[in-house]
């Protein structure tokens, strides 16, 4: 199966910084979201984008399908960012089955 | 938005026992749902998918008898922790999508089992 590596695996910041998040994929993919799971469990989708740039707030994300990574971008970072951070893939044929990487934890501190 | 409501979010049974996890979709129609199994600190493994109407499809490793899962209607599906054991203390997260997947996936916020 895919698979999807995510870099780096923790990540300390103080409030205000910014930060990129990495995420690396083996295999053409049909679908890319990053996900946002916060401290106590709840997943919230922060980005479909399986190619291009979007922007919401001071998120971005960038995924290059044909290099087979996509980047989150955190400007101005806040305590309440802290949480993981999830790429996850689905590859064609799968039925939209989404493959998570291992995540990274982002401890904001203020 | 799409909003998922998940059922119960903390339960601690006696090992033996059967547990019930519902999954609701409120304001849409849910044409597939998805199970996932989270360990501390670790990332999501996908269980099942259900599609309404229809058998679960299980990942491999996934014990159908042990997991059962019904999609009985667009809204709804639950998972059943069989004859729980320690072992299936775990962090269990639902997700549904009104498109099979093709645009985006909601979730629930998840249901901490706890077997003792």
């Amino acid at each position: 199966g895919i698979q999807v590596e995510q870099s780096p695996p923790d990540l300390i910041l103080q409030e205000g910084a910014n930060s990129t998040l990495r995420c690396n994929f083996s295999d053409s993919v049909n679908n890319l979201q990053w996900f946002h799971q916060n401290p106590w469990g709840q997943l919230i989708n922060l980005f479909y984008i399986p190619s291009g740039t979007k922007q919401n707030g001071r998120l971005s994300a960038t995924t290059v399908a044909t290099e087979r990574y996509s980047l989150l971008y955190i400007s101005s970072s806040q305590t309440t960012d802290s949480g993981v951070y999830f790429c996850a893939v689905s590859q064609f044929g799968s039925n939209y089955k989404l493959t998570f990487g291992k995540g990274t934890l982002l401890t904001v501190n203020p | 938005g799409a909003v998922v409501s998940q059922h119960p979010s903390r339960v601690i049974c006696k090992s033996g026992t059967s547990v019930k996890i519902e999954c609701r979709s409120l304001d849409f129609q849910a044409t597939t749902m998805f199970w996932y199994r989270q360990f501390p600190k670790k990332s999501l493994m996908l269980m099942a998918t259900s599609n309404e109407g229809s058998k679960a499809t299980y990942e491999q490793g996934v014990e159908k008898d042990k997991f059962l899962i019904n999609h009985a209607s667009l809204t709804l599906s639950t998972l059943t922790v069989t004859s729980a054991h320690p072992e299936d203390s775990s962090f269990y997260i639902c997700s549904a999508s009104r498109d099979r997947g093709l645009v985006g996936y909601t979730f629930g916020s998840g249901t901490r089992l706890t077997v003792v």
